[in-house]
């Protein structure tokens, strides 16, 4: 059973760069069958698909971030990252990885609550 | 504002039948993609519910099912345990935002 695992500074100033790694175990990022994706959810709020990454390296982003963001993968260490640039409280989310399958995700992480505060 | 419509809430007793909206547009449900359902415990990460035409993962009990017509789909929660007690958010694919949720609905076991 594939497993996933955010990690990552929890608490960032405005105007610093989110920076995030999930790292897969019980699978090969390698995979050729699954995206790699992050998602995030504002505090009491619906949740918001950030962007994928397949283990190739091509990417996409979701376009009302594509000008802040890169996603990264690494599969020598069996891991994928999330660079958000210039954070502002809006950011402030729980940021969760997932795997993607056809159109869904089936796998989640357990979340990575990140705050942006001054 | 998400792009798919959900019911903030909704509420049902045990052993009664609920069901859970997701409206959407032509250029996510409308245009024929599937509609996917995940459940939220509370504190926990989303669990996929409902994927491809009506499936579930293994685990998930057959209480589950989801629908879909023109531009909205549904949830159907039969037989309404304590255990349902959860946030529902449903999913699709869309033209020129790629992956959508919807806002999420609160499940209320009375």
């Amino acid at each position: 059973q594939v497993q996933l695992r955010e990690s990552g500074p929890g608490l960032l100033k405005p105007s610093q760069t989110l920076s995030l790694t999930c790292t897969v175990s019980g699978g090969s990022i390698s995979s050729g069958a699954y995206y790699w994706s992050w998602i995030r959810q504002h505090p009491g709020k619906g949740l918001e698909w950030i962007g994928y990454i397949y283990y190739s390296g091509s990417t996409y982003y979701n376009p009302s971030l594509e000008s802040r963001l890169t996603i990264s993968v690494d599969t020598s260490a069996n891991r994928f990252s999330l660079k958000l640039r210039s954070v502002t409280a809006a950011d402030t989310a729980v940021y969760y990885c997932a795997r993607r399958y056809d159109s869904w995700f089936d796998s989640w992480g357990q979340g990575a609550l990140v705050t942006v505060s001054s | 504002q998400s792009v798919l419509t959900q019911p903030p809430s909704v509420s049902g007793a045990p052993g009664q039948r609920v069901t859970i909206s997701c409206t959407g547009t032509s250029s996510n449900i409308g245009t024929g993609y599937d509609v996917y359902w995940y459940q939220q415990l509370p504190g926990k990460a989303p669990k996929l519910l409902i994927y491809g035409k009506n499936k579930r993962p293994s685990g998930v009990p057959d209480r589950f099912s989801g629908s879909k017509s023109g531009t909205s789909a549904s949830l159907a929660i039969t037989g309404l345990q304590a255990e349902d007690e959860a946030d529902y958010y449903c999913q699709s694919h869309d033209n020129t935002l790629s992956w959508v949720f919807g806002g999420g609905t609160k499940l209320t076991v009375l």
